[in-house]
């Protein structure tokens, strides 16, 4: 299965700033995936984020607030823009290939 | 709307024991059903994953079992080890290429030694 490598692992953030997100996998895909877990919580899909094309949003999330970049078949970039505390969260992203879903460890967010 | 509902929310069982975590499902169009394990700070690691054309499916400890007509499939851990302490979620997806995944609440499992 891919492995994927996510930067930052953690960040404090003042309230109001924004926070790009990397996640490098070491092998081509076509879908990647975010997710949000907030503390002690399930996994809230965000996006899907396919390359050469615009981000797919759930509903609840906009492109305004958490943009997203593709731009190639090994790397995304998730930002959380204009932070509140609502926004401390665990932010990860994920890939599917042959041996299914594979996860980053995640980015911990807390806003201050 | 809620489309995976996992059960208990804690389980504690004691070393060597049978832990048995149960999930619900109501899209019919869903056909891949996985397990993830997530220790803290970690993210969520794939367990083992199951199609509807099996009823059950065993790796090691861990067997998935799978009721098609009601919709509902559920993890089992013999013999668990305090190691196995960790948040377990079920999810689902739909498709012939594997698309997003909707997940469970999540089980805290405990195992005492």
């Amino acid at each position: 299965s891919a492995v994927i490598s996510q930067k930052p692992s953690r960040d404090i953030c003042q309230r109001g700033t924004s926070l790009t997100i990397q996640c490098q996998v070491d092998s081509q895909v076509t879908m990647m995936f975010w997710y949000r877990q907030q503390p002690g919580q399930s996994l809230t899909l965000i996006a899907t984020a396919n390359q050469g094309s615009e981000a797919t949003y759930e509903s609840g999330f906009v492109i305004d607030k958490f943009p997203i970049s593709r731009p190639n078949l090994t790397f995304s970039t998730l930002t959380v823009s204009n932070m509140s505390p609502e926004d401390s969260s665990i932010y990860l992203c994920s890939v599917a290939g042959e041996g299914g879903y594979t996860f980053g460890s995640g980015t911990r967010l807390t806003v201050v | 709307q809620q489309q995976v509902k996992q059960s208990p929310q804690s389980l504690i069982v004691q070393k060597g024991g049978i832990s048995i975590i149960n999930c619900a499902y109501e899209n019919t169009a869903f056909d891949y059903f996985p397990w993830y394990q997530q220790f803290p700070g970690k993210g969520p690691a794939l367990l083992i994953a199951i199609r509807p054309d099996v009823s059950e499916k065993k790796e090691g400890r861990f067997t998935i079992s799978f009721n098609k007509s009601a919709k509902q499939f559920s993890l089992h851990i013999m013999d668990s080890q305090p190691g196995d302490s960790a948040t377990y979620f079920c999810a689902a997806s739909k498709g012939t290429s594997y698309g997003k995944l909707t997940f469970g609440q999540g089980t805290i499992l405990t195992v005492h030694p």
